[in-house]
This record gives structure tokens, C-alpha cells and sequence, in this order.
């Protein structure tokens, strides 16, 4: 069936730093592939998404590429701040509408 | 406008006892959803219901576990007798209809624990 398996955390990172969060899924069809953040006290909240092979999704400096060949949707962030402290899941959304969703990772900033 | 709402925040019970969560999706919305996350473990899907219908009730771990959507407003997620095993974070989304894709919009989750 289909899967999403996401790097373990907790990552812990100064401000400023490089952030990738590594994402790959198993999906039959052409999935549309999504990161999600939860903030504390919080839902979880749409960051970015993308629908088809080599598509780059982005939102608040994030960026993630759906790449078919990796079947991979790799999380990356330039620089970190504070307020990026979240735990973050990547997903996937088959050709029937249902959700699959990773472990989720946690990610702590410090200054 | 108001965002998904979920009631209680948090619930502890002890094993054998009822609870009942609520959710409150966004209004006009026709579909919802609940969701697990198991400590640690991945969000699952629960159930789907479009309206006051059951879409897809595939992800309902056992016969514990009773959802309900009367009028298609607000729905509940009843679970007797809870079982150790179900504590988790229970997520409750809404979408609206229409077109290849509509975005769910999460409410903040209750925390179920089971003593």
C-alpha cells in the first residue's frame, strides 16, 4: 500500500542554519505529495505542496521538489529561525483522496 | 472566519470508560475527516464523511470506535470502551467539495489518554 517514510527527530539547529528534512514515499499512480507544520498549540497547517512530477512547492522560504525517479519530496529550508520550531510531516494524497502521512519530525531553533 | 474547532483539548479516562470528541468543521464545509496520530507513529486515517453520509469509514480501527454526523454540521467520534491502545492524537479536517483537489483544513487535535 501507500506509505511516507520521514527522517526521525527531534533535529535541533541553530538560527540561521541549512534544514533539509528527508521525505520518500511508495505510492500507486501519480500521488500529489504535501508538507504539513504543527505549531505548538496548533492544527496542522498547509506549508507547501506540489502535484506532479518536478514540481517545486515553496512557502515562508521553504522549498520541497517532487522527484519521480527518488520518489522522494525532500523538505529544505536557507536559513532557520526561532519561530520555525515546529514538527513537520510530509504526505501523501492518492489518486482516491486519502491522506498518508509520516511519523512527522520534530524541529527545534535555537538562537 | 473560525477555523476547525475540537473539543476537549485534552481527555484522560481510565481503560473501560467512554469519551466522546467533537469537531466542528468550517462552515459550508460538506466533508470531514478524523485522523489518529499513536505517539510517535504516523497520522492515520479514521473516516471520511461527506455531509451527515459515511464516504469511507475504511481507517475505523475496531467496532470501539462509532463516528457521527447528524445533519452534517458538527461530528462526533465516540470510543467504548477505550482501550489502552487508544490513546493518541485525534485530528478532525474539512474540506469543501468540488474540483481535483480542496485543500483540508486541520483543527488543533485532541489528546486522548488512556490510564
Amino acid at each position: 500500500g501507500d506509505s511516507v517514510t520521514q527522517m526521525e527527530g527531534p533535529v535541533t539547529l541553530s538560527e540561521e542554519a541549512f534544514l533539509t528534512i528527508n521525505c520518500t514515499y511508495t505510492a500507486t499512480g501519480y500521488p500529489s505529495l504535501f508538507w504539513y507544520v504543527q505549531y505548538p498549540g496548533e492544527g496542522l497547517q498547509l506549508l507547501l505542496k506540489a502535484t506532479k512530477a518536478d514540481d517545486k512547492g515553496s512557502n515562508k522560504g521553504f522549498e520541497a521538489t517532487y522527484r519521480k525517479e527518488t520518489t522522494s519530496f525532500h523538505l529544505e529550508k536557507g536559513s532557520v529561525q526561532v519561530s520555525d520550531s515546529a514538527v513537520y510531516f510530509c504526505a501523501l494524497l492518492d489518486t482516491g483522496n486519502q491522506f498518508y502521512f509520516g511519523t512527522g519530525t520534530s524541529l527545534t531553533v535555537i538562537p | 472566519e473560525a477555523g476547525v474547532t475540537q473539543f476537549p483539548s485534552h481527555s484522560v479516562i481510565e481503560k473501560g470508560q467512554t469519551v466522546t470528541l467533537r469537531c466542528d468543521p468550517i462552515s459550508g464545509h460538506d466533508n470531514l475527516y478524523w485522523y489518529r496520530r499513536v505517539m510517535g507513529k504516523e497520522i492515520k486515517f479514521l473516516l471520511h464523511f461527506v455531509k451527515e453520509s459515511k464516504q469511507d469509514e475504511s481507517g475505523m480501527p475496531n467496532n470501539r470506535f462509532l463516528a457521527e454526523r447528524t445533519g452534517g454540521t458538527y461530528s462526533t467520534l465516540k470510543v467504548q470502551p477505550a482501550e489502552l491502545e487508544d490513546s493518541g492524537v485525534y485530528f478532525c479536517a474539512s474540506s469543501q467539495t468540488g474540483g481535483s483537489y480542496n485543500e483540508q483544513f486541520f483543527g488543533p487535535g485532541t489528546r486522548l489518554t488512556v490510564l
